[in-house]
């Protein structure tokens, strides 16, 4: 079955605890992105990704890395989170030359305390 | 900056009626408007998406109408069931697709 899956689906940590979400993707897509759902701001991109080793920003990227190593993996890094990083992650990926046709995985409910 | 406005933020309708959701995008260079459709405690799903150079596109009860002059676009749900129950995102994506922009969501209930 073609999917985007992350890990963990759900996680409360505490300040400036670092921690990996992890994404991967089975359908080969070279591009793959991550965003964040908050209320009433609907979903903002946080870094995307055309391919291996090329990565890029998003609107709001403040706070985050991401790595490219591999073409199915798209991991989330969080540094030191803060509260205001509380958020849903989708992570999402799609073919190169249709990248505005997203696949998006499950989500991830972050909480920082 | 919000590049793209939905309307409303959340919309209740009767079973058989038409739910209209309403997008206006800023940036004149977007040149694909998708979609997408969410289910309580899922990702985003396509839905269906529209280019700049139609004027509406149709596929079952869903239909997309767009006005280039006006810089806005539309969901149209006809015959709305209970099923249809979701929030969904107007988006707008500039050529190549890699930066989208969603607008911030609207929360349909359809009343069986």
């Amino acid at each position: 079955e073609a999917q985007v899956t992350q890990n963990p689906r759900y996680l409360i940590t505490v300040t400036g605890k670092k921690l990996t979400v992890t994404c991967s993707q089975n359908m080969n897509h070279e591009y793959m992105s991550w965003y964040r759902q908050d209320p009433g701001l609907g979903l903002r991109q946080i870094y995307y990704s055309m391919n291996v080793e090329v990565t890029d920003k998003g609107d709001v990227p403040e706070g985050y890395k991401v790595s490219r190593k591999e073409k199915r993996n798209f991991p989330l890094i969080l540094e030191s989170p803060s509260p205001n990083q509380t958020s849903l992650y989708f992570c999402a990926s799609s073919s190169i030359d249709r990248a505005y046709e997203q696949y998006f995985g499950p989500g991830t409910r972050l909480t920082v305390t | 900056q919000q590049q793209v406005k939905q309307s409303p933020q959340s919309l209740i309708v009767q079973k058989g009626g038409i739910s209209i959701i309403n997008c206006a995008y800023e940036n004149t260079a977007f040149d694909y408007f998708p979609w997408y459709q969410q289910f309580p405690g899922k990702g985003p799903a396509l839905l269906i998406a529209i280019r700049p150079d139609v004027s509406e596109k149709k596929e079952g009860r869903f239909t997309i109408s767009f006005n280039k002059s006006a810089k806005q676009f539309s969901l149209h749900i006809m015959d709305s069931q209970p099923g249809d129950s979701a929030t969904y995102f107007c988006a707008a994506s500039p050529p190549g697709g890699f930066k989208t922009i969603f607008g911030a969501g609207t929360r349909l209930f359809v009343k069986a």
